[in-house]
Formats: structure tokens, sequence, C-alpha cells
């Protein structure tokens, strides 16, 4: 009930294309879904985020879909660039437990070719 | 901008040393972490620290304890290294009264040999 799952693990992506990724979750309790980017060499840096009282958050080339009913979210990028390549991870909390663990998904690499 | 440190970006280590991971934040963030990521198995928590001193067990703590002296600074100490320990170690922070966001590290790959 605690796990995220993400798909595809891997995704290559032509410059200008729609780069979408999808993550589903079972435990209900979980109000906040983070979406983090990943360069090589590099930390986790936040990209967006939404809460469940929205089904959709858009910051310029990147929307979160979300469908509470299905326990699904989505990302999508728009206009992918090469500067886009990198791996993301979506991720789940609540801040209904004692100190609001994040579950993060197992990562999709993306590549984005000119 | 927030910033956290991690000791070293590359550690060699032998079985059975005692290894020690220090992550420093300069934001007053109460809250820290210690992840370990490996591929396809994404970030998975191994502790959490919500203020100096106080601990919770994350995920997959067998193997590794911490150590939260100051509120800057936080250490992942593995008391006899062994090879299933080789992975990526990640240390990130938070300030839950401004965001959820969490501000990571750049990492620490350890290899055990």
């Amino acid at each position: 009930q605690q796990q995220v799952k993400q798909s595809p693990q891997s995704l290559i992506v032509q410059k200008g294309g729609i780069s979408i990724i999808n993550c589903a979750y079972e435990n209900t309790a979980f109000d906040y879904f983070p979406w983090y980017q990943q360069f090589p060499g590099k930390g986790p840096a936040l990209l967006i985020a939404i809460r469940p009282d929205v089904s959709e958050k858009k910051e310029g080339r990147f929307t979160i879909s979300f469908n509470k009913s299905a326990k699904q979210f989505s990302l999508h990028i728009m206009d992918s660039q090469p500067g886009d390549s990198a791996t993301y991870f979506c991720a789940a909390s609540s801040r209904k437990t004692s100190y609001d663990k994040v579950i993060f998904g197992p990562g999709t690499s993306l590549s984005v070719i000119p | 901008d927030v910033k956290v440190t991690q000791s070293s970006r590359y550690l060699v280590k032998r079985t059975g040393e005692k290894v020690f991971l220090e992550c420093v934040q300069d934001m007053d963030h109460e809250n820290m972490f210690w992840y370990r990521q490996d591929p396809g198995l994404g970030l998975r928590l191994i502790y959490f620290s919500y203020d100096v001193k106080m601990k919770e067990k994350g995920d997959i703590p067998e193997g590794y304890s911490v150590s939260r002296e100051k509120k800057e600074r936080f250490s992942l100490i593995l008391e006899s290294a062994s090879t299933n320990q080789t992975s990526m170690y990640l240390c990130a922070s938070r300030d839950l009264a401004v965001s959820y966001e969490q501000y990571f590290g750049p990492g620490t790959r350890l290899t055990v040999t």
C-alpha cells in the first residue's frame, strides 16, 4: 500500500515531442504528489508538485495530470528538449503520517534526441 | 539558495570497515533525511531526523545508524560495511513550515569491496 509504481522505466523522445511518464499509488491517505528531476552527477530537485484537490497543474512546458478516482498521476513534458534528458521520479506523501514520509517511484530515464 | 553538501562524492571502503557519511545544510531546516538510490528501486529512505537528536527509522535501516548532534549536520554510519551497501547515498533537508520540498545534496557514491 505504500508503493508508488512508475512507468516506463526508460523513454526516448524526439526533440519537440511530448514525453509522458505515468505513476500510480494505492494509499488514499497520500495528499501531496511531487515530481523530482535528477541530472547525472546531481541530486534530485523538485520540478513540480500537485495536491489531490486539483486535476491538473501546469508550469511552463511541464504539466501534472491527476486522476484521484483512478489513483494515477502523470507528467507531461511538452516540446521536449535535449536539456530535459534526465531521470524523473514521481513521489507521494501524506501529512497524516507522524513525519510525512515521502515514497518515491523507481524512476524514468528520459532521453530527448535531436 | 538552499545548499546541502555531502562530505565525499566518491568513497571506496573495504568489507567490515566503519564508514561515516556526513551531510550539512545551511538553511536551518529541521528535517533531514538519508536515502540510498539503486537502479530500478528509486530512492529508499534509510533514516529520518525531524529535529536535533531525534531520529526515525525509514524503510531500510538495517546495517545503518545515524547521528544528529547539531541542527545543520546529519551523519550516516555504516557500522560494518558490506558489499550489498554499495550504492549512491543521498542526503536531503526540508523545512515543513515553508514547504514540503526536499532539498538534496549531490550524493556520495560508495563502493564496498
